[in-house]
């Protein structure tokens, strides 16, 4: 059964640091990946997707995401951290025959100054 | 209006009232679905409806009452529900086959307290 795993329940880092978000998935055959936001009291937004091709994926607000098939992984990344990314971050995958997407308990971001 | 519409955005309700929640989506899509956000716990997927026919039904309790009249609109109605039904409860929508992107579009919820 396909499955998602963040392995980091929260993560603090500190204005203009780094970010890497871990994300492992659990599936036959080539995934379709997803990473969304979600900003408290709001709902789901997308930030990047991966179906095919480079496995460097660009996506919205400076965030990025490596598909690496071998360490069934798709980490999210960006740079430089700004105090407005501080929210919930969630993997995903669609399902086989899609109309299901599977997401990962996601990972809830502090951003201290 | 464009994406997608939930009403109300809050709802504070007795164990004994019904109520119902509306999801609408401006984009076009095929699929829909409702899921349901707890604090602490993951996203839990409720109901899929897959061109107005119910395709998934995740063991949810009956007194959670799926409606989908038309490919743009979603219901979920609610009777007799139980304290530890209170949370979020978030629509989406999106486009599945062959054509279809998969990413999900989501409202901005509906928090629904049960006292």
């Amino acid at each position: 059964a396909q499955s998602v795993t963040q392995p980091d329940i929260h993560i603090t880092v500190s204005e203009g640091a780094s970010l890497e978000l871990r994300c492992n998935y659990s599936y036959g055959a080539t995934p379709y990946l997803f990473w969304y936001v979600q900003s408290p009291g709001q709902g789901l937004q997308l930030l990047l997707k991966y179906f095919s091709g480079d496995t460097l994926v660009q996506g919205i607000k400076g965030f990025e995401a490596e598909f690496k098939r071998s360490q069934s992984s798709f980490n999210l990344r960006k740079p430089s951290v700004h105090w407005s990314d501080a929210a919930e971050y969630f993997c995903a995958v669609v399902g086989t025959g899609g109309f299901k997407t599977i997401f990962g308990a996601g990972t809830r971001l502090f951003v201290k100054a | 209006e464009t994406g997608v519409t939930q009403t109300p955005r809050h709802l504070v309700m007795g164990m004994t009232n019904k109520k119902s929640l509306k999801c609408e989506q401006h984009l076009g899509h095929n699929a829909m679905y409702w899921y349901k956000q707890s604090a602490k716990k993951p996203l839990e997927l409720m109901f899929v409806y897959n061109f107005k026919e119910q395709t998934e039904n995740n063991s949810v309790p009956s007194r959670f009452s799926p409606e989908c009249p038309n490919s743009s609109h979603l219901f979920l109605h609610l009777h007799t529900l139980q304290p530890e039904d209170s949370a979020l409860y978030l629509c989406a929508s999106s486009q599945e086959g062959t054509s279809g992107s998969y990413e999900q579009y989501f409202g901005p919820g509906t928090r629904l307290t049960v006292t």
